[in-house]
């Protein structure tokens, strides 16, 4: 089972680049979240989503952006890379009645 | 608004001796406690869930127990491969995400 995939793993942009960072879920998840984590912090929840056309804001949004039109993907979008934005993203799915989540793998990305 | 507060930050053990850590939180209406692993450049593992206070889980070296107020993780003869970054993470009422601790960083010496 692949579970939830994130591409890429590595990513070097410059300031003002934009990209977006990849996930997908094979489980028929409804739930699917972005989280970043900065060194010696805990996980941030930047969006979230319960359902393909669906999406909600978290704790950080400012600077990114997402969109769900399949219950497979959910792709997070970063216009104008700052250096704020250097950090490891997560993205993690769930079916919503455990609220055990499924992890990605993760995607480094440094801003310089 | 939720929020999670883990302690010690690191925790160095000797093989085989046992520990706890803390997990404090506040919360409107607490739907359930997690517990998550975490391996360096890996994704968090799921490990628990807890839904009321009085309740345990156990699993190999690992209880978490659940008060009204705090968690705990305890770690009963660990072993070298228990080392891990040990997050915990609460939901509340209708809310469909979790708010996550800084986590504590276990290294457990052979």
């Amino acid at each position: 089972n692949a579970g939830v995939t994130q591409t890429p793993k590595f990513r070097i942009l410059k300031i003002g680049q934009s990209m977006t960072l990849q996930c997908a879920q094979d489980m028929n998840h409804n739930y699917m979240y972005w989280y970043r984590q900065d060194p010696g912090m805990g996980l941030k929840l930047i969006y979230y989503s319960v359902g393909a056309g669906i999406t909600d804001k978290g704790e950080v949004p400012n600077g990114y952006n997402v969109s769900r039109s399949t219950t497979e993907d959910f792709p997070l979008r970063l216009e104008l890379a700052a250096p704020s934005q250097t950090s490891v993203y997560f993205c993690a799915s769930t079916s919503g009645r455990t609220g055990e989540l499924f992890f990605g793998e993760g995607s480094r990305l440094t801003v310089l | 608004e939720d929020q999670v507060t883990q302690s010690p930050e690191a925790l160095r053990l000797q093989e085989g001796e046992s520990s706890s850590l803390n997990c404090s939180y506040t919360v409107s209406g607490l739907r359930g406690l997690f517990w998550y692993r975490q391996d360096p450049g890996k994704g968090p593992e799921f490990l628990f869930t807890l839904y009321s206070a009085g309740e345990e889980k156990e699993k190999e070296r690992l209880k978490a127990t659940l008060t009204k107020k705090e968690s705990f993780l305890h770690i009963t003869a660990p072993k070298p491969e228990d080392s891990a970054t040990y997050l915990c993470a609460v939901q509340s009422g209708s809310a469909r995400q979790l708010t996550f601790g800084s986590g504590t960083q276990l290294t457990v010496l052979p």
